[in-house]
């Protein structure tokens, strides 16, 4: 069965600052990885969507890396903002569902 | 239409009540899912429904129990639940399989509380 971690649990940063999220997962056979926002006691918005066959995805401040081989995901947040202040949430997809992280909760202090 | 639609957004039912959650799309999806996710935690899957038909059910106890009338509707009827029960109840859609470019879309949730 699919295992996805994530670390760090928790993170506090000033405004400003560059981060990186680390996800990881045990079995490599995906067909994609999914990075979701989830703020408190809301659903979950979908950042960054990266194909099993791709090793990167961008959208604006945010930058998504897949290494398949090794299990691993990164989410790179540039000038962090404190409207960025949210739990984001790696979620792997296989052939049937998508098995989720713990999450990292984001605090950035203005 | 790139939505999720999940109704009611808050339900507080009793221990002996009947209700249900309801879930919509009109994305052209054709694999359903509903989550439960508690507090601070991950979503867990309980059903994934792929062209209209029950394919998983992670082993969630009867008193839960899903159905889906069309390929784009997508229900949860709940009978005589219990407090620990209570917890954010999300659906989501996508394409089935290896055909999903898309990843999954999720709905903004029915928070349920079992009194």
């Amino acid at each position: 069965k699919q295992e996805v971690t994530q670390i760090p649990a928790a993170l506090s940063v000033p405004e400003g600052e560059n981060l990186v999220l680390n996800c990881s997962f045990t079995d490599s056979a995906i067909y994609n990885l999914q990075w979701f926002r989830q703020d408190p006691g809301k659903g979950l918005t979908s950042l960054l969507l990266i194909q099993s066959s791709q090793r990167e995805q961008t959208s604006g401040r945010l930058n998504a890396s897949l290494d398949k081989s090794s299990g691993r995901s990164t989410l790179y947040i540039a000038a962090s903002q404190p409207g960025d202040s949210a739990t984001y949430l790696c979620a792997v997809r296989g052939n049937n569902d998508m098995r989720f992280g713990a999450g990292t909760r984001l605090t950035v202090k203005p | 239409d790139t939505e999720v639609t999940q109704t009611p957004k808050h339900l507080v039912m009793g221990m002996t009540n009947k209700k249900s959650l309801k879930c919509e799309q009109h994305m052209g999806h054709r694999a359903m899912y509903w989550y439960k996710q508690k507090a601070k935690k991950p979503p867990e899957l309980m059903f994934v429904y792929s062209y209209e038909k029950l394919s998983i059910n992670e082993s969630v106890p009867s008193r839960f129990s899903p159905e889906c009338p069309n390929s784009s509707l997508l229900n949860l009827h709940l009978h005589a639940l219990q407090p620990e029960d209570s917890a954010l109840y999300l659906c989501a859609s996508s394409l089935p399989g290896a055909s999903d470019l898309y990843g999954y879309t999720f709905g903004s949730g029915t928070r349920l509380t079992v009194v």
